[in-house]
């Protein structure tokens, strides 16, 4: 089991422009986070999708959105890059299981917005 | 409005020493509590989470409602216990998502 995977793992991009980020969860789990990481803080959450629909949302603004796939994998889109979205993005995948169940994480993608 | 808070950015013990990573929160209810560690080159990874009441790598953490704690302990350091440690909140209040707090970098000093 490759627990879950991100890709790509790096990626350079200049402010104002789209990117879209891929993640596959972990075999049996259900339900895809996603969180972005700054550097010296810990990961906040952007928003999680389950059965193919966005279930909760964090604070975020609407440049964010996603995409879950039949397959449980997801899609993070970012929007009108600006400087500050550079950050490391976490997928995190879970089983819905009615409670907090523990997040898998993936090796994250590094975004640079110059 | 939930948080988590570490106040130590930075940790050093030397090996065989005991450790104490700390965690407050705040939460309106009954909180899901979890130790999160990030060793180097690796991915964040589940350490330990309060309800099951285990003891991980010989971490230990209790939950203490009356000071809203979670703090991390363990008797003794190893060297290997050096990384990245984020305490982490859950629960129905926050529509399962996950609250972490900002980290506290472990090194364990030979």
């Amino acid at each position: 089991d490759a627990g879950v995977t991100q890709s790509p793992t790096h990626l350079i991009k200049t402010r104002g422009q789209q990117v879209t980020l891929r993640c596959s969860p972990k075999s049996g789990h259900d339900t895809v986070s996603w969180y972005q990481q700054a550097l010296g803080q810990g990961p906040q959450f952007i928003f999680q999708y389950y059965e193919e629909e966005e279930r909760q949302r964090g604070n975020f603004p609407d440049r964010f959105s996603g995409h879950q796939f039949p397959n449980y994998s997801s899609e993070l889109n970012v929007n009108a890059l600006l400087l500050g979205d550079s950050a490391l993005y976490l997928c995190a995948s879970s089983l819905d299981a009615g409670r907090a169940s523990p997040l898998h994480f993936g090796n994250g993608t590094r975004l640079t917005v110059t | 409005a939930q948080r988590v808070t570490q106040p130590e950015k930075l940790l050093s013990v030397f090996k065989g020493a005991p450790v104490e990573l700390k965690c407050n929160y705040s939460y309106s209810g009954s909180p899901e509590l979890f130790w999160y560690v990030q060793y180097s080159r690796q991915r964040l990874q589940l350490l330990l989470r309060h309800i099951s009441r285990e003891s991980i790598k010989g971490f230990t953490a209790d939950l203490n409602k009356g000071e809203t704690s979670f703090h991390l302990k363990k008797p003794f350091a190893q060297e290997e216990d050096s990384a990245m440690y984020y305490c982490a909140l859950s629960g129905p209040n926050t529509g399962n998502q996950f609250y972490f707090g900002t980290g506290t970098s472990l090194t364990v000093i030979p």
